[in-house]
């Protein structure tokens, strides 16, 4: 099984830079996911990472140690737009993805 | 935006009553995956299927049924529904088994 770790509740301003870390324990470990989630809608895909290091996508970034079991996903120059739940996903050797229960960004102007 | 769709969007049923929900993609992505979501939970998995009539459970898989008898419909079926049913209920796809793409979700009340 799974145990997926990630903070409930972040704040940030606008403009600013906020990381969402994410850390788990797996009996394997084959991909992790970042989606980000807004209120009353479905989940959006942001990110997959399999190999250590960064993957930069625009504002978004995401980051993987997998000796750690770390990830992080990194928001720079926040927008109201980015308030919303950030969900971190793994992938063990199989067709399905664990979930983190989600990190809810709020951004204040 | 993947071509996924699910209905009803909106259900409110009585306890016991069987419930039906659907997932209908145009993408002709192999898998696909039924989810549930409440607070502080996340979203956990109920089943998953890697093909026609092939299907698997997830980890929360007691109560619900499924069945997928062609690739672009994937039905959830709760037996009896029970109040702790109570939740919103979304439908992934995948190509590939990598990055799944989710439909608008169901919200389905048991009173």
């Amino acid at each position: 099984g799974q145990n997926i770790d990630q903070p409930t509740e972040m704040t940030a301003t606008e403009g600013a830079i906020v990381q969402i870390n994410c850390t788990y324990q797996t009996s394997g470990f084959n991909g992790l996911f970042w989606y980000q989630q807004h209120a009353g809608e479905a989940p959006t895909f942001l990110s997959y990472n399999v190999l250590d290091g960064l993957e930069e996508k625009g504002r978004f970034s995401s980051f993987l140690s997998r000796s750690k079991g770390y990830s992080y996903l990194l928001l720079k120059e926040l927008q109201m737009k980015d308030s919303a739940s950030y969900l971190c996903a793994v992938r063990e050797h199989d067709y399905k993805l664990s979930f983190g229960a989600g990190t809810t960004v709020t951004v204040r102007a | 935006d993947a071509g996924i769709t699910q209905s009803p969007r909106h259900k409110v049923t009585e306890t016991g009553t069987p419930v039906t929900l659907r997932c209908h993609q145009t993408e002709n992505h192999r898998y696909m995956y039924w989810y549930r979501q409440d607070p502080g939970h996340g979203l956990r998995l109920i089943h998953y299927s890697y093909g026609v009539k092939d299907t698997d459970k997830g980890e929360v898989s007691d109560g619900y049924s499924v069945s997928r008898s062609k690739t672009e419909d994937f039905l959830l079926t709760l037996e009896s529904a029970t109040s702790s049913q109570t939740s919103v209920y979304f439908c992934a796809i995948s190509a590939d088994a990598s990055e799944q793409y989710f439909g608008p979700g169901t919200r389905l009340t048991v009173t």
